[in-house]
């Protein structure tokens, strides 16, 4: 079973479209993230989720808004995609008391053309 | 805030040598967590290995092994007997103690293995 899960694995779309990246986690982990991953390959953090609340948002514009439907689910949508997003997204999750380690997806690859 | 510094973008190893990548980090916290991950062209994010800033004994993992110097913020890792199947991104990362902030992660180095 994959621990976390999400999809779809490639995303290419037009300038303007609306898209959602979805993702879940099966390891009982109180908190999931979303990072970015630029074409440099350097890693930011996005958002991040503990027991379904927001809990950092490091700057990101208002177009992008992560939805958590429950613990275990952490969907990312994306408004009036620019060319700019185009970018790999990765979902991870952790346990706050444990961090011994942050699970990721195998990420999204997102082209907007 | 808390930063991550790998200054070494790329290196190269001939396979079964040994090859360390530097890693060093500023932080104000006293409780934290290090790790080094590992991306191959799958893009798959996979967790080398990791150290609590509270442990002095240095953390090892089959042939992966970090020296982990608190005072002078480095936490470098050493790969012995380097494999073909080692080459990828190899990133160095941070994490507080509480962990909500999540990963802050440095630009990366990438491995290459010479046959």
């Amino acid at each position: 079973d994959t621990a976390v899960s999400q999809t779809p694995k490639y995303l290419v779309t037009q300038m303007g479209n609306d898209k959602s990246i979805k993702c879940e986690q099966n390891l009982g982990h109180d908190t999931m993230y979303w990072y970015k991953q630029d074409s440099k390959k350097f890693l930011k953090i996005m958002f991040s989720y503990n027991n379904k609340e927001l809990i950092i948002n490091e700057t990101v514009p208002n177009r992008f808004s992560p939805k958590s439907p429950d613990k275990a689910h952490l969907n990312l949508h994306i408004n009036s995609l620019e060319l700019g997003d185009s970018a790999v997204y990765f979902c991870a999750s952790s346990d706050l008391d444990r961090p011994y380690g942050y699970t990721f997806g195998s990420g999204t690859r997102l082209t907007v053309v | 805030a808390q930063t991550v510094t790998q200054s070494q973008p790329e290196m190269s190893v001939q396979e079964a040598e040994t090859v360390t990548l530097s890693c060093t980090y500023d932080t104000s916290e006293s409780d934290y967590y290090l790790f080094w991950y590992k991306q191959p062209p799958s893009r798959q994010m996979i967790l080398v290995i990791r150290q609590e800033a509270y442990k002095q004994q240095n953390a090892t993992e089959n042939r992966f092994s970090v020296n982990f110097q608190k005072a002078a913020k480095s936490f470098s890792l050493k790969i012995s007997d380097s494999q073909l199947g080692d080459a990828a991104m190899y990133f160095c990362a941070y994490a507080s103690g509480g962990g909500a902030d999540g990963l802050t992660f440095g630009k990366g180095t990438h491995l290459i293995i010479q046959p």
